[in-house]
């Protein structure tokens, strides 16, 4: 298992600048992904943070949006950049075991951009 | 383009009934995962089902594999206060990756 730490926990931001979400896993993981949820619904997959490379973004996701660091095995960040209220949702990072495929979530970043 | 559907939407129950959550695709899968949600909080792992068919048991939550494995259930026995919250399924975007697509999700409230 895994226990993941996301900071900040939440955050009000004005339009236009840009907010790093750092996640720590206590455990070295193969793979790191981030996801966006608006509350009460579904998670949208954001990226895969590939240690040591760039990471690969889904479609409607670009790098120049959200860049993403993956230093070591164990943390990640996730960049909102040139926010707009259309960012405001909760950001979620994830480790997953690829022996077990079992999936550890954060708690999450609520962003509310005004 | 995967689609993963959850039925009900929303359910509100009072605490000691049954329910069941579906989620359904077109597209077979090798494996399917089954999450909860709880407000402020990530999704937490319940169960991954891999053989069509399968059925597997955590507590009064039961799972269940579609034979053709393009769909899932999740029954809850004499609902509990506890059990409220947002489940989610899951499944892996392709044979061979990590990457997992979620379900529209249900949201289940059990009132006291």
């Amino acid at each position: 298992s895994a226990v993941i730490s996301q900071k900040p926990s939440r955050d009000i931001c004005q339009r236009g600048t840009s907010l790093t979400i750092q996640c720590q896993v206590d455990s070295q993981v193969t793979m790191m992904f981030w996801y966006r949820q608006q509350p009460g619904q579904s998670l949208t997959l954001i990226a895969t943070a590939n240690q040591g490379s760039e990471a690969t973004y889904e479609s409607g996701f670009v790098i120049d949006k959200f860049p993403i660091s993956r230093p070591n095995l164990t943390f990640s960040t996730l960049t909102v950049s040139n926010m707009s209220p259309e960012d405001s949702s909760i950001y979620l990072c994830s480790a997953l075991f690829v022996e077990s495929y079992e999936q550890y979530f954060g708690p999450g970043t609520r962003l509310t951009v005004t | 383009t995967q689609l993963l559907e959850q039925s009900p939407q929303f359910l509100s129950i009072q605490e000691g009934e049954n329910l069941t959550v579906y989620c359904n695709s077109s597209s077979v899968f090798s494996s399917l995962q089954w999450y909860r949600q709880e407000p402020g909080e990530g999704p937490v792992l319940l169960v991954t089902v891999v053989t069509g068919g399968e059925v597997k048991k955590l507590k009064r939550l039961t799972f269940q594999f579609g034979d053709a494995r393009k769909d899932s259930s999740l029954h809850i026995t004499a609902a509990q206060p506890g059990d409220t919250g947002l489940y989610l399924c899951a499944v892996r975007t392709t044979s061979g990756t990590y990457k997992y697509i979620f379900g529209t999700g249900t949201r289940l409230k059990v009132l006291a």
